[in-house]
């Protein structure tokens, strides 16, 4: 049962574009949601967050939009760099649980 | 600052064998945690702790095993390794639940 999906293996965008990575969760108690990313050989690091209170969170190329009725979030970086090319995780927790849940990953790669 | 520290990076181990993935951490965090992440899979969940003394199980906790005597350190061990323990291991620790998880660099280990 994966509760978090991050449908697209992979994406590729000019360096200067907008790199858009989506993701859908299916269980309605999540309310705290993560980007993480992870280049080869190093562990995930933390990028942004959002609490379900909000609808938008930015940190300055990075916004994270969570459409809470569509059970999906999305994470915009602009413009898109060649530093950016790594893979990228959401996550989600619930209150009342300290587990985060993964979603399997999305491979960005920044063309220069 | 060494952050979150994991020994050791690579290890082969032929199927019935044992070993313990280390961890340790030295930011004063309370809570710690271990992931596998196997390929094209998310960062699955095995076991965290939550302080000294204190651990629980995740979502794939079989297989393994962990202690927590120290707020530092966290180890991870495998009894009795199956080629399906074929994975690279991930330990992180935070202040809190919801508080960002700090990383280490992983263990990649092969069971053969």
């Amino acid at each position: 049962d994966q509760q978090v999906k991050q449908n697209s293996p992979s994406l590729s965008v000019q360096e200067g574009r907008i790199s858009i990575l989506n993701c859908d969760y299916t269980n309605s108690m999540f309310d705290y949601f993560l980007w993480y990313k992870k280049y080869p050989a190093e562990g995930p690091t933390f990028l942004i967050s959002i609490s379900s209170i909000k609808d938008k969170n930015e940190d300055g190329r990075f916004t994270v939009f969570l459409n809470k009725s569509a059970k999906h979030l999305s994470l915009h970086i602009v413009p898109s760099q060649p530093g950016d090319s790594a893979v990228y995780f959401c996550a989600a927790s619930q209150t009342s649980g300290s587990r985060l849940t993964f979603g399997e990953g999305t491979q960005l790669t920044v063309n220069p | 600052n060494a952050g979150v520290t994991q020994t050791p990076k690579f290890r082969i181990l032929k199927i019935g064998q044992s070993m313990t993935l280390q961890c340790a951490q030295d930011m004063n965090h309370n809570y710690m945690y271990w992931y596998r992440q196997d390929p094209g899979m998310g960062l699955k969940l095995i076991y965290y702790s939550v302080g000294a003394g204190i651990t629980d199980k995740g979502e794939v906790p079989n297989g393994y095993n962990v202690s927590r005597s120290t707020t530092e350190d966290f180890p991870l061990r495998l009894e009795l390794a199956a080629p399906s323990q074929t994975s690279v291991y991930f330990c992180a620790s935070s202040q809190d639940y919801r508080e960002t998880q700090y990383f280490g660099p992983g263990t990649r280990l092969l069971v053969l």
